[in-house]
């Protein structure tokens, strides 16, 4: 059973950097077939995606986020992250990592989420 | 707002059938069977329920399906039961941004 665990700090400062790992158990991030992805939630709000990488090197981000974001994939640990810069308070929310259906053509279609972990931006 | 449109609320007795639409352009929902649904309960993780569009992943009842018109997909709930009551989520695959999601449809069971 697959299982991914977002981890990283719950307090960034404006205009600093915010980091997070998400950390896939059960099975290989290196598989032909998986895409993983990054979705957020203002408390309150709903879901917005961030961007989806193959480990492969591939990566798609939302237009809105393109310019701060980098979503990298670490073979070697398992695990990917995600780097958003120059952070305001609007960056804040929850953050989930997730999979791609493997095998679907769809970019819509994550089956494994992890259970999401909050990061407020604050000074 | 959102690039998808989506109802605030829908609400159904327990049995009954409940229908979320979901309304996109020809750019996006209208033109790719790459349309999914989540379902969200309060303080989890969204779960994945439908995607292209009707295609039910394993352990999701069939209770839920997934259909969609012109520019309008719709997620249905049949025989309505009190777990199901949660917040909806739709999403599209859309050119200009690759992935779109509705503002979302919080579901009451009555």
């Amino acid at each position: 059973q697959l299982h991914l665990q977002e981890s990283g700090p719950g307090l960034v400062k404006p205009s600093e950097t915010l980091s997070l790992t998400c950390t896939v158990s059960g099975g290989s991030i290196s598989s032909s077939s998986y895409y993983w992805g990054w979705i957020r939630q203002p408390p309150g709000k709903g879901l917005e995606w961030i961007g989806t990488a193959y480990y492969g090197g591939n990566s798609f981000y939302n237009p809105s986020l393109k310019r701060r974001v980098t979503i990298s994939v670490d073979t070697s640990n398992n695990h990917f992250s995600l780097k958003l810069r120059s952070v305001t308070a609007a960056d804040t929310a929850v953050y989930f990592c997730a999979r791609r259906v493997p095998g679907s053509g769809s970019p819509t279609s994550f089956d494994y989420w992890g259970q999401g972990t909050l990061v407020t931006v604050s000074s | 707002q959102s690039a998808l449109t989506q109802p605030p609320s829908a609400s159904g007795s327990p049995g009954q059938s409940v229908t979320i639409s979901c309304t996109g352009t020809s750019s996006d929902v209208g033109a790719y069977n790459f349309v999914s649904w989540y379902q969200q309960h309060p303080g989890e993780a969204p779960k994945l329920m439908i995607y292209e569009v009707s295609k039910r992943p394993s352990g999701v009842p069939d209770r839920f399906s997934g259909s969609k018109s012109g520019n309008t997909a719709s997620l249905t709930v049949s025989g309505l039961q009190a777990e199901d009551e949660a917040d909806y989520y739709c999403a599209s695959y859309a050119p200009s941004t690759n992935l779109v999601f509705g503002g979302g449809t919080k579901l009451t069971a009555l």
